[in-house]
């Protein structure tokens, strides 16, 4: 099955500065890679999400790359804020249809 | 919609007891998600069902748990009999397609003592 590896497990960052959060995953034929935010305590939501078939998608502050060749795609913030701070999970579709399968998750603290 | 409903929030059993979690999807979503979180393991897929069939229950961890959806509206997710280290927040989430958001429920948060 699918296995996705999620990079780094914790990162720290000054409001203001970029943060970047990178996946790797295993299955070639995977061809979703959706990212979602999870506060504390809360449940987890879908920020921004990219299909095979597209190398970059940007909303706002946040953008998504991937590159299918090396199967990895990562998840940029820029400007960041104290409110991005939460755990940040990432995931593929693999060859299950409608099957996700998630890394680990990276927790951002955004310092004021 | 008021979204995906789970109930209960919380729940506090004993080792040995049943256990069962319920859940609303959001209506006109065909596709139903079971997942478990806990720091260790992280966020684990256990069961989904298309059109109220399960698919693919690989993640289901042994013979204790069992899911069931009788209807497009409900599903349950039960544990007989519990153990401690089923202690965990379980999710539910639904989504329109096989490829899309998924939306997630509130959570359950589970102690088996």
């Amino acid at each position: 099955g699918e296995n996705v590896e999620q990079h780094p497990s914790t990162l720290s960052v000054q409001e203001g500065d970029s943060a970047v959060i990178k996946c790797t995953y295993s299955d070639s034929a995977s061809n979703y890679f959706p990212w979602y935010k999870q506060e504390l305590g809360k449940r987890p939501q879908l920020i921004i999400d990219i299909r095979s078939n597209v190398g970059e998608k940007k909303d706002q502050r946040i953008a998504v790359t991937l590159n299918k060749t090396a199967k990895h795609f990562s998840l940029h913030i820029t400007e960041t804020q104290p409110e991005d701070s939460a755990v940040y999970f990432c995931a593929a579709s693999g060859t299950s249809y409608g099957k996700l399968t998630f890394g680990q998750g990276t927790i951002l603290t955004v310092h004021p | 919609d008021a979204g995906v409903i789970q109930s209960p929030r919380h729940e506090v059993t004993e080792m040995g007891q049943e256990v069962t979690l319920r859940c609303k999807p959001i209506s006109g979503h065909d596709y139903l998600f079971w997942y478990r979180q806990t720091m260790m393991r992280g966020l684990e897929l256990l069961i989904y069902f298309n059109n109220n069939v399960p698919i693919d229950d690989s993640g289901m961890p042994e013979d204790r748990f069992s899911a069931k959806m009788p209807n497009a509206s409900f599903s349950t997710l039960k544990i007989q009999p519990s153990e401690p280290r089923d202690s965990a927040v379980y999710f539910c989430a639904s989504s329109l397609s096989s490829i899309g958001e998924q939306y997630f429920g509130p959570g359950t948060r589970l102690t088996v003592t």
